[in-house]
């Protein structure tokens, strides 16, 4: 299984950029680089995922390394409501033993007013 | 509205006994899974199933059994064997082929199992 790396934690000021990294560096050629996060007693929810190029979506922006062993999360403006855990596991396209999912601890993200 | 539905939301168990987790989902997924989360830690596997009468092992499945007769439905039973169950249980579904969005995983809101 792939393993991914990120530190603890992270702070963030309201209405700053924050980037959020992950280090995925055992990611096979097929596995497609996705995030989720995690408010406190919820389940997690899909945030973005992306394969080799940068991606944008509502929520946030996702920035793939060239070498594709790293990534990093953008939410171009902080708000309060984006304090959670933010997990990075990469995800296989096929079925299998390749079909389940591994989260690490994931990165806890506080956002000061 | 289609999602996953976990229940009991809360549940507490005395030593001893053995405890079934409801989960439900309407999605129409193929792939159906079963986390562990311990306060302050991340998420561990416990059981998946690609597909109905079918299941796997996941990284602790001790203690801990499945089944899976329905497309729609993966139950899990906290067994007495599991020796420290109090955690929050997370319960999840995805299709298994193809590029997302499609196999995107959906979790429910969790059930929270306290051993007494």
């Amino acid at each position: 299984d792939a393993k991914t790396t990120q530190p603890n934690s992270m702070e963030s000021n309201e209405e700053e950029p924050v980037h959020l990294p992950c280090n995925h560096s055992t990611i096979s050629g097929t596995d497609y680089i996705h995030w989720y996060r995690q408010l406190p007693s919820q389940g997690p929810e899909y945030v973005i995922h992306g394969l080799t190029s940068n991606v944008n979506n509502r929520m946030a922006s996702l920035a793939i390394a060239e070498d594709r062993k790293s990534s990093t999360l953008i939410l171009h403006r902080a708000t309060l409501r984006d304090a959670a855990v933010y997990y990075c596991p990469p995800r296989s396209p096929y079925t299998g033993a390749n079909s389940k999912l591994t989260f690490g601890k994931g990165i806890t993200l506080s956002v000061r007013p | 509205d289609g999602g996953i539905t976990q229940s009991p939301k809360y549940l507490f168990r005395k030593e001893g006994q053995n405890v079934t987790l409801s989960c439900e989902q309407n999605l129409n997924h193929d792939a159906m899974y079963w986390y562990r989360q311990d306060p302050g830690q991340g998420l561990r596997l416990i059981y998946y199933s690609q597909i109905v009468n079918d299941f796997q092992k996941g990284d602790i499945a001790e203690g801990y059994s499945v089944s899976r007769e329905k497309k729609e439905s993966f139950p899990l039973t906290v067994t007495s064997a599991q020796k420290n169950p109090t955690a929050f249980y997370l319960c999840a579904s995805s299709t298994w082929t193809g590029s997302p969005p499609g196999n995107t995983i959906y979790f429910g809101e969790g059930s929270w199992l306290t051993v007494v």
